[in-house]
């Protein structure tokens, strides 16, 4: 299993672009990168999801450079309600999610 | 609403009680989880159900014991359970190979 490394905490102010880094150096073939979002006593939401280059979705950007290494969620103009844990999964998705194991994450504050 | 919807939200337990909490999805899903998240820890999977049968138990003590009578419902009984299974139990479904999970709200359950 790929792991992943992520920063435990961010801080930024309403209206920034905001960019959370994910490191998976070990990341495999077939491993997909995925992101989700959990607000406090809530299940995880998913964000996006991705191979390889750029995907855009209406809630976000993922930015996953040629050697896949690493990735990088970009949520454009923050507002408060974007407050949450952002987590980055990493695996084989081919036959179901439970091989994807959840970390830490990153808490998001955004500031006013 | 998520599609994936658990009952009750909040459960307060006896040590020596029997409880149940209630998953059910209506998405068309075919893989069914529950996970455990415990206060400043990642999420861990418990159980994983796919197309009704269990495909995976992740080292679950035997006092939690799941049940899917059918590929929208799952169920996971409590019984003789300590204080330090008091956590946020979240239900989640997917669809092999697509999109990741759908997380219900979660139960929050305490063990007194």
């Amino acid at each position: 299993l790929a792991k992943t490394t992520q920063p435990i905490s961010m801080d930024s102010y309403e209206g920034q672009e905001v960019n959370i880094t994910c490191s998976h150096n070990n990341i495999a073939t077939n491993d997909y990168i995925t992101w989700y979002q959990q607000f406090p006593s809530q299940g995880p939401r998913f964000i996006i999801q991705g191979y390889k280059t750029k995907v855009t979705n209406e809630v976000a950007s993922l930015f996953i450079p040629a050697d896949r290494k690493s990735s990088t969620l970009s949520l454009p103009r923050v507002s408060l309600s974007d407050t949450a844990v952002y987590y980055c999964l990493v695996g084989d998705i081919s036959f179901g999610n439970e091989k994807l194991t959840f970390g830490t994450g990153t808490r998001l504050t955004i500031i006013p | 609403e998520t599609g994936v919807t658990q009952t009750p939200r909040h459960l307060v337990m006896g040590m020596t009680n029997k409880k149940s909490l209630k998953c059910e999805q209506h998405l068309g899903h075919n893989a069914m989880y529950w996970y455990k998240q415990s206060a400043k820890k990642p999420l861990e999977l418990m159980f994983v159900y796919n197309f009704k049968e269990q495909t995976e138990n992740n080292s679950v003590p035997s006092r939690f014991s799941p049940e899917c009578p059918n590929s929208s419902h799952l169920f996971l009984h409590l019984h003789t359970l300590q204080p330090e299974d008091s956590a946020l139990y979240l239900c989640a479904s997917s669809q092999p190979a697509n999109y990741g999970y759908t997380f219900g709200s979660g139960t929050r359950l305490t063990v007194v």
